[in-house]
């Protein structure tokens, strides 16, 4: 039984470049939420999705981010014109319908801007 | 402002002895804690929680113990082992709206030396 998935593990964009983050949710899970972790920080969440729907992206900044989790297909994570301050590790997480505290999480994509 | 900190970025125990690993809160409306380990390159692994309607929650080595007049819980494990090196992150929630959204503290770096 696969874990959380992302996809890819490790990013590397010079400024202004795309980025875009991959996450697939454990099997059965609808819930996928998005963390950020910037370098000697905790993780700070970002946005919570399920199929289609965002439910809160009030950790997300205003511009150049943004979250889907289409109906098909991983949740994907996209960041515009990527600054270097964007450089941190993004963790997805995923939960079954029932219980939001048992968040899953993935490994991971560790994002690097030059 | 931080809602969640663990003042401790690192701790070294002699394999065998009991790690304490501390937390502490500032929100009020927090009342579900929960403890996560990290591998280097891997994500956060749900470890051990406790509800505020409980001052303490044991699962084998692992118990928190919560102070909620303190705002104050802590981890232990009992008797530490090389495996259980890692980074601890001490997270918090709150029942209602928002609940999913974890608030995690920057992490402990836990060294148990053989």
């Amino acid at each position: 039984n696969a874990g959380v998935m992302q996809n890819p593990r490790h990013l590397v964009r010079r400024r202004g470049q795309e980025a875009r983050l991959r996450c697939s949710p454990m099997k059965g899970h609808s819930h996928v939420y998005w963390y950020r972790q910037l370098p000697e920080e905790g993780l700070k969440f970002m946005v919570y999705l399920q199929k289609e729907n965002i439910i809160d992206e009030s950790g997300m900044p205003k511009e150049r981010f943004s979250a889907e989790f289409p109906k098909e297909g991983p949740s994907i994570l996209r960041i515009q014109q990527v600054v270097r301050g964007d450089s941190a590790a993004y963790f997805c997480a995923s939960s079954p319908a029932q219980s939001s505290y048992e968040q899953y999480f993935g490994p991971g994509t560790r994002l690097t801007v030059t | 402002d931080q809602q969640v900190k663990q003042n401790s970025p690192s701790l070294s125990v002699q394999e065998g002895r009991i790690s304490i690993l501390n937390c502490d809160y500032t929100n009020s409306m927090f009342d579900y804690f929960l403890w996560y380990k990290k591998y280097p390159a891997e994500g956060p692994t749900f470890l051990i929680s406790i509800s505020s309607i409980k001052d303490k929650n044991e699962d084998g080595r692992f118990t928190v113990f919560l102070n909620k007049s303190a705002k104050h819980l802590s981890l232990h494990i009992v008797p530490s082992q090389p495996g259980d090196s890692a980074v601890y992150f001490c997270a918090a929630s709150f029942s209602g709206a928002g609940s999913y959204q974890l608030t995690f503290g920057k992490g402990t770096k836990l060294s148990v030396i053989p």
